[in-house]
Formats: structure tokens, C-alpha cells, sequence
């Protein structure tokens, strides 16, 4: 089946420090990813679109310049937070679609804490 | 009107007890449906999906769409403690790369 690995799963950074996460398609070429957001006891919330080999679409009110987006290759998107702070801590998610069905796979989650 | 609407519960039932959950929708483009099981800090697993009306089963999960009354529903029989989850549904108009729309989750529990 589809598998979608998210590193890391867990991370603590100091406030005004980046964070990079990354979102990798282990079984299937994906071209287009989607990054997500999650509050406790929320839905998701997408951030961004991710297109292999050009710039991301980020959804209204989400900054570009903070969430930096990099799809460089058909099974790798990353996803920096940079100058983080704690308003940012969140759970973010990234999701692809393929591996033989049209169904979404997600990632595990990375759970930010900024201190 | 949200686009999709889900109640977010909780849900609390007696192990075995046969669980019906539901999304209502009100975008009749869609037409892609999916549920997804999210355990706490976990990314959402994938469930079902079903493409238009109709049924489809899946061991003791049966997803149901009603187009018609733009509704859908995970139904889940004998369910376990381990079903205790956040199931989200999520749909979309098309099958090619477009971000699904997401209901807010309804949160089960299933108490031994």
C-alpha cells in the first residue's frame, strides 16, 4: 500500500529558530503534496499545496515567507517553519495522493512545540 | 453553511455495539468520498473510499453514500476499544490532485 513518511515526528525549537519537516512518498511518485495543520481536538486545516518543480499554492492567511515550501523531486516535499514562535507549535501534517489508489495517504504528523 | 458538516461528539458506546457515523454535505460536485480513523497525535489512515452512491464493505466498516440527500455514512459492526479514534470524512469533486474537504472529525469511544 501508499506509505507516506514524515520526519520528524516530534521536535522542540527555540523561539526564532527554523524547522524544517519532511514529507516523503516511499512507494509511489507523488506530484502534488498537501500540508496540513491541526490544532487539539480540530480538523485539519491545509496550509499549502505542493507542486513538484514549482512554487507551492498556499491557502488565504497563511504566510509564505514563514512556511517555506520545497517540492525538488517526485517523492520529497519539505515543509521550514522559519523564525518559529510558540504561536506556531502545532501538529502539522503533510498528505500525497497514488500508490494505486485515489485515496489520500498521510504522514504520521510532526508535533511542534517552539519555546 | 459549512461545506461539510460533521458532529464532533463524543460518542461513547459499549464494546460490540454497532456504531453509525455521518457527514452531511452540501457541494453536489462532489463526488469522491473517503473516511479516515486518526488516532491521537497520529496522521489520519485511510479507511474507506467510495466513488459516487452506493455501498461498500470492508471487514465489520461499511461506508454508505446518498447523493441524493448528500449524505454519507461509516457504519462499524461489533467495534472494539481499539476503534476508539477520531474519524474524519472528506470528499472531493474530482480525482485528480485537488485537496479533499475534511468534516471536523466525530470523536469514538468504544468502552470495554
Amino acid at each position: 500500500g501508499a506509505v507516506v513518511s514524515q520526519h520528524p515526528s516530534w521536535v522542540i525549537c527555540k523561539s526564532g529558530t527554523s524547522v524544517k519537516i519532511e514529507c516523503r512518498s516511499l512507494d509511489f511518485q507523488a506530484t502534488t503534496m498537501f500540508w496540513y495543520r491541526q490544532f487539539p481536538k480540530q480538523s485539519l486545516m491545509l496550509m499549502a499545496t505542493s507542486n513538484e518543480g514549482s512554487k507551492a499554492t498556499y491557502e488565504q492567511g497563511v504566510e509564505k515567507d514563514k512556511f517555506l515550501i520545497n517540492h525538488a523531486s517526485l517523492t520529497l516535499s519539505t515543509l521550514t517553519v522559519t523564525s518559529a514562535h510558540p504561536e506556531d507549535s502545532s501538529f502539522y501534517i503533510c498528505s500525497a495522493r497514488g500508490g494505486g489508489h485515489w485515496g489520500y495517504t498521510f504522514g504520521s504528523g510532526t508535533r511542534l512545540t517552539v519555546v | 453553511q459549512k461545506e461539510v458538516e460533521q458532529d464532533p461528539g463524543p460518542l461513547s458506546v459499549p464494546e460490540g455495539a454497532i456504531v453509525s457515523l455521518n457527514c452531511t454535505y452540501s457541494n453536489s460536485a462532489f463526488q469522491y468520498f473517503m473516511w479516515y480513523r486518526q488516532y491521537s497525535r497520529k496522521g489520519p489512515e485511510l479507511l474507506m473510499y467510495t466513488y459516487s452512491s452506493g455501498n461498500k464493505e470492508d471487514g465489520r466498516f461499511t461506508a454508505q453514500v446518498d447523493k441524493s440527500s448528500k449524505y454519507i455514512s461509516l457504519f462499524i459492526r461489533d467495534s472494539q476499544p481499539s476503534d476508539s479514534a477520531t474519524y474524519l470524512c472528506a470528499m472531493s469533486a474530482n480525482s485528480g490532485n485537488t485537496p479533499l474537504v475534511f468534516g471536523k472529525g466525530t470523536r469514538l469511544s468504544v468502552i470495554a
